[in-house]
């Protein structure tokens, strides 16, 4: 089993341009979070997913960012346009139930110069 | 009042001392209590997670639930350098089916 797999590692985008953040579960899991860590700060949660359907998007800014878990394929977060500010650390996790705990992957180191 | 609130630290203890780290929340009908252990520039680690009120040991981990008093803590005993990380206490909230992160606090042990 490999656990939460996540790609790329590390992504280095200039302004404006899009980010793609691409995640698959761990077998068996079907929901899938993402949250994004800045600097010397806590996971702030963005989206809950689970396949074809979004589950909670509170923490999503309304602009800009969107996620999909499509019935065959990763989970994808999309950035648009990006700026400055969207750099950041990115996890994707996964759990078999909503009240269980959460594996995380490796996440992805977004940079936007 | 943030929703998961932990004193960011540094907590510092000397190895082989007890180190006692703490995490209040917000919502008092949570029901599902997680501890993470997240090392510089690596991805969060469950490390214990509890469900009832009272104590819940796994080898030199204790996690403590007080759903009363809405706090939740985590005990290393015989710490070590290797135990050096930011722990993140997380709350599944009642109202929605997601982790709500604490800030974290960093520990520090020191040889």
């Amino acid at each position: 089993n490999a656990g939460v797999m996540q790609n790329p590692r590390h992504l280095v985008r200039r302004r404006g341009q899009e980010a793609r953040l691409r995640c698959s579960p761990m077998k068996g899991h079907s929901h899938v979070y993402w949250y994004r860590q800045l600097p010397e700060e806590g996971l702030k949660f963005m989206v809950y997913l689970q396949k074809e359907n979004i589950i909670d998007e509170s923490g999503m800014p309304k602009e800009r960012f969107s996620a999909e878990f499509p019935k065959e394929g990763p989970s994808i977060l999309r950035i648009q346009q990006v700026v400055r500010g969207d750099s950041a650390a990115y996890f994707c996790a996964s759990s078999h139930k909503p009240d269980n705990g959460y594996t995380f992957g490796s996440g992805t180191r977004l940079t936007v110069v | 009042q943030k929703e998961v609130e932990q004193n960011s630290g540094p907590l510092s203890v000397p190895e082989g001392a007890i180190a006692s780290l703490n995490c209040t929340y917000s919502d008092r009908g949570s029901q599902s209590f997680f501890w993470y252990r997240q090392y510089s520039g690596k991805s969060p680690e469950l490390i214990m997670f509890i469900y009832s009120n009272g104590d819940k040991e796994d080898g030199r981990f204790t996690a403590q639930l007080n759903k009363a008093s809405q706090y939740v803590s985590l005990l290393i005993r015989d710490s070590q350098p290797s135990d050096s990380a930011t722990y993140l206490c997380a709350v599944n909230m009642e109202y929605g089916n997601k982790l709500v992160f604490g800030a974290g606090t960093i520990l520090r042990v020191k040889s």
